[in-house]
């Protein structure tokens, strides 16, 4: 199956561990993403990797480091978590050019206790 | 900033269309998106505009941009109680990488 595949699908942890969610993509696509979406839904961008360079990097604590050891791949790496850190992360890949739509994975549901 | 907005919630019977309305702020956007988020599931791409179209068809999905007032639709012929999901517009801008989501329109379908 072609797809964009995020494990694991739940993660439950406490306070002032430290965690990593994994990513993988089968599209042949050369940039990735990681989203975070709220418990309002409201869906913010975090990070982009293109061709395994960071091109974004929004306004995100340090405790959070993505890694993409290449195109296929990238990992969400959390320090430190925090009760506002739990929500849902979305990983996502796309295809440079147009139309350049975003393909999503599942998610993985954090919960921070 | 970029913005995008919709309405939070619509209703409609099964059978009857619906509409779902976003707005948008950035006049560089080069593509408009619509995505629908089912329940412990991720976005799933539904259809796309380029932004020098005013009207894209696919199906029971009717899309119109109204690029003067920045204004973006998607019309659901026909609703079904399987189109009961949260719809997302989207925004980008050619060679940005960046994609602006809406708040979301959560629809729920009336048997």
């Amino acid at each position: 199956d072609t797809a964009v595949s995020q494990t694991p699908k739940y993660l439950v942890t406490q306070m002032g561990n430290d965690k990593s969610i994994k990513c993988e993509q089968n599209l042949g696509h050369d940039t990735m993403y990681w989203y975070k979406q709220d418990s309002k839904k409201f869906l913010k961008i975090m990070f982009s990797y293109n061709n395994k360079e960071l091109i974004i990097n929004e306004t995100v604590p340090n405790r959070f480091s993505p890694k993409s050891p290449d195109k296929a791949h990238l990992n969400l790496h959390i320090n430190s978590l925090e009760l506002g850190d739990s929500a849902v992360y979305f990983c996502a890949s796309s295809q440079s050019g147009l139309p350049g739509a975003l393909h999503f994975g599942n998610g993985t549901r954090l919960t921070v206790t | 900033g970029e913005d995008v907005e919709q309405s939070l919630f619509l209703s409609v019977r099964e059978g009857d269309s619906s509409v779902i309305n976003c707005t948008y702020t950035d006049s560089s956007s080069t593509y408009l998106y619509w995505y629908k988020q089912e329940p412990g599931a991720g976005l799933q791409l539904l259809t796309y505009i380029f932004s020098n179209m005013d009207m894209k068809q696919d199906q029971r999905l009717t899309v119109l941009l109204n690029k003067k007032d920045k204004h973006l639709s998607l019309r659901i012929a026909d609703t079904q109680t399987g189109d009961s999901a949260i719809y997302f517009c989207a925004e980008s801008t050619s060679g940005t990488y960046k994609y602006i989501f809406g708040t979301g329109t959560r629809l729920k379908v009336l048997a």
